[in-house]
């Protein structure tokens, strides 16, 4: 049930574009991002709740298809700040969730 | 508080003993989840209360773990005779539960058991 995510790491530089997959096996209520710093207790982003729908905060944007059991999260002209490792929480039935195992993004200068 | 407060931050322990873990969710809010973090791994679900509903356990990953919520606040998790695979952040999260979705965690308790 839980949720598959990649790729498991991804470095980019200052600027770059990166998205982050997030994949479940089962049907999905809704779809929840977020971001944990070493150390430190995970951040809510965003939460996807219909088929196809996207919304975007700051630079950072989601996606989620309901008929394929997908979301994407979209990181665009990334600064150092969003370096961290960012999680899918896939939500199965109402409040059922399951965390993917992460991906790590590292943003170097 | 405005935020999840969890205690102990740090808890070491010897195998075989008992610990309990508390958290205190945010004022108000009706669900309250317990996950557990192995070190460079993501977050495993152990428990989640609604209400005064009954809990839903089926993420305790043995009968060594328990857990209660009291008055629909506070929330201990206690994990009894602790092995060393025990050893992880156990963090928890609350939530309104009022159609507003997001999950807020706690700083999280670490368990090292030696």
């Amino acid at each position: 049930q839980q949720p598959v995510q990649s790729p498991q790491a991804v470095i980019l530089r200052e600027g770059e574009d990166a998205v982050i997959n997030c994949s479940s096996s089962k049907a999905l209520y809704s779809v929840h991002w977020y971001r944990q710093k070493h150390g430190e207790a995970p951040v809510f982003l965003m939460i996807l709740l219909k088929g196809g729908e996207q919304k975007g905060h700051e630079k950072i944007s989601a996606s989620f298809n309901e008929k394929k059991q997908q979301s994407s999260l979209y990181l665009t002209a990334s600064q150092l700040s969003y370096s961290g490792t960012y999680f899918c929480g896939t939500e199965l039935k109402s409040n059922q969730f399951y965390f993917g195992t992460g991906t790590s993004l590292t943003v170097i200068p | 508080g405005a935020g999840v407060s969890q205690s102990p931050s740090n808890k070491v322990t010897e195998k075989g003993k008992d610990v309990e873990l508390r958290c205190d969710p945010i004022s108000g809010h009706t669900a309250l989840y317990w996950y557990r973090q192995s070190l460079g791994q993501g977050l495993e679900f152990l428990i989640y209360f609604q209400g005064n509903s009954a809990p839903d356990k089926s993420g305790l990953p043995s009968d060594r773990f328990s857990a209660e919520r009291t008055g629909g606040s506070v929330s201990t998790l206690t994990i009894q005779r602790t092995q060393q695979e025990d050893s992880a952040v156990y963090l928890c999260a609350s939530m309104p539960g009022t159609g507003e979705e997001t999950q807020y965690f706690g700083p999280g308790t670490r368990l090292l058991v030696l």
